[in-house]
């Protein structure tokens, strides 16, 4: 199993432009979630889905986007990147809530983003 | 606002020793709260969790207490190792919040040899 995984690891970008950061889970979990972390700042929840078909915002959601049309994926969209969206982006999964274990949750290992 | 604090940024700690790293909340909604442990450029893994219902739990050198009159938990990591080293991230969850957690800001833990 290769757990999450998330592409690109690194990435620049001008003001202004969009990209999409991908985010695959292999383990079959409903749960999927995307956070960002700023310098010396804990992760907070941008969006999260509970299955395919279905996303919510999460504590900072103003300037992305996301979809899920499958269980395994769940990109984040960057529309008219700004400075502020500077940060390291995690994706994580989670069994679904009847297992007990849904704050048990798998982190990819992040992808770095940074705008100028 | 935050509602979960990790007021040290950093700690230091001898290898064998005890690393006590500390946890305070402010919303007396959180029922479940866990200790997620980061190495640099990696995402962060889950180590050790506890229910509002309990006030320990152990898992080999990881133990954390909740004290929930005083809004506060702990992990003490008995002894340390070296591999140890990292950035360990409180987090809290309300019941039914779907794995929303709230995390702290961490606090880095170096462990000397």
């Amino acid at each position: 199993n290769a757990g999450v995984t998330q592409t690109p690891k690194f990435r620049i970008l001008k003001i202004g432009q969009s990209m999409t950061l991908q985010c695959t889970q292999d383990m079959n979990h409903n749960y999927m979630y995307w956070y960002r972390q700023d310098p010396g700042m804990g992760l907070k929840l941008i969006y999260y889905s509970v299955g395919a078909g279905i996303t919510d915002k999460g504590e900072v959601p103003n300037g992305y986007n996301v979809s899920r049309s499958t269980t395994e994926d769940f990109p984040l969209r960057l529309e008219l990147a700004a400075p502020s969206q500077t940060s390291v982006y995690f994706c994580a999964s989670s069994p679904p809530l009847y297992s007990g274990r849904v704050n048990e949750q798998f982190f990819g290992p992040g992808t770095r983003l940074t705008v100028l | 606002d935050q509602q979960v604090k990790q007021n040290s940024p950093s700690l230091s700690v001898q290898e064998g020793r005890i690393s006590i790293l500390n946890c305070d909340y402010t919303n007396s909604m959180f029922d479940y709260f866990l200790w997620y442990k980061k190495y640099p450029a990696e995402g962060p893994t889950f180590l050790i969790s506890i229910s509002s219902i309990k006030d320990k739990n152990e898992d080999g050198r990881f133990t954390v207490f909740l004290n929930k009159s005083a809004k506060h938990l702990s992990l003490h990591i008995v002894p340390s190792q070296p591999g140890d080293s990292a950035v360990y991230f409180c987090a809290a969850s309300t019941g039914g919040s779907q794995g929303n957690l709230i995390f702290g800001k961490g606090t880095k833990l170096s462990v000397k040899p």
